[in-house]
C-alpha cells in the first residue's frame, strides 16, 4: 500500500528563519501533493497543491516542490513567524485515492 | 460559498453504547464527502468515503459503518462503541476541478 512519510518530530527553528519540512512516499508517484495546515483541535486547512508535471509552486511565503525521481516533495515556508506554529500535513493524490502523512509539527520561536 | 458543518462537536460515551455523527454539505451538489479519524497525535486514518447518494466505500474494517441518505448529508454510526474508537472524527468534502479537502470543525469522541 502507499506510504507517506513525513518527520514525526517537531521543527523548531527561529521566527525569520525558513522552515523545511519533507515529505517521501513509496510506491508510485500520485497525480498530485497536497499541503494542508492543522491547528490543535481543528479540521486541517488546504494550503497549496503540486501536480506531478510542475516542480515547484508559490503562494505568499509559501513554496512546496515536487520531485518525482526522489519521490519527495518539500514544504517551505519563509520568514516564519511564530504564527506558522502548526502541524503540517502532507497529502498523496491520486483519483478518488488520497493518502495523508503523519504531519510534521513546526514551533517557530520568537 | 461552500460551507461544511458536523456535530456534535464533543461527545463521551461508554463503551457499548451507539454513535452517530452527522455532517452536512451546503452551496454545492454532488459532492464526493469522506469521514477520517485521527486519533492523539497521528495522522489521518480514512474511514470511509461516498460518491453519491447510497454509495459508500469502506477503507478500514471495523464496528463503524457510514450512510449518505441525502445528496449533502453524511453520516457515521456504531451500534456499539469500543474503547479503541476513541479520536477526533472529521468530515470532508473535495472541490471537483482541483482536488483540494475541505474540513468540518471535528468531533471529539471519548469512550470510557
Amino acid at each position: 500500500s502507499q506510504k507517506i512519510e513525513q518527520n514525526s518530530e517537531a521543527l523548531n527553528i527561529q521566527e525569520g528563519k525558513t522552515a523545511t519540512l519533507t515529505c517521501n512516499y513509496t510506491n508510485y508517484s500520485p497525480a498530485y501533493l497536497q499541503w494542508y495546515r492543522q491547528d490543535p483541535g481543528r479540521g486541517p486547512v488546504f494550503l497549496l497543491l503540486i501536480r506531478e508535471n510542475e516542480k515547484e509552486k508559490r503562494k505568499e511565503r509559501l513554496k512546496v516542490t515536487f520531485d518525482t525521481t526522489l519521490k519527495q516533495s518539500l514544504f517551505h515556508i519563509t520568514a516564519s513567524q511564530p504564527a506558522d506554529s502548526a502541524t503540517y500535513l502532507c497529502v498523496w493524490n491520486a483519483g478518488n485515492m488520497l493518502t495523508f502523512g503523519g504531519g510534521t509539527r513546526l514551533m517557530v520561536k520568537p | 460559498s461552500q460551507t461544511i458543518h458536523q456535530w456534535p462537536a464533543t461527545l463521551v460515551q461508554p463503551v457499548g453504547s451507539p454513535l452517530s455523527l452527522e455532517c452536512t454539505v451546503e452551496g454545492t451538489s454532488n459532492p464526493n464527502l469522506y469521514w477520517y479519524r485521527q486519533a492523539a497525535g497521528r495522522g489521518l486514518q480514512l474511514l470511509f468515503y461516498s460518491v453519491g447518494i447510497g454509495q459508500i466505500s469502506s477503507e478500514v474494517p471495523q464496528n463503524l459503518s457510514a450512510s449518505r441518505p441525502q445528496d449533502r448529508q453524511f453520516i457515521l454510526s456504531s451500534k456499539k462503541l469500543l474503547l479503541s474508537d476513541s479520536g477526533f472524527y472529521l468530515c470532508a468534502w473535495r472541490k471537483q476541478n482541483t482536488g483540494e479537502l475541505f474540513f468540518g470543525e471535528g468531533s471529539r469522541l471519548t469512550v470510557l
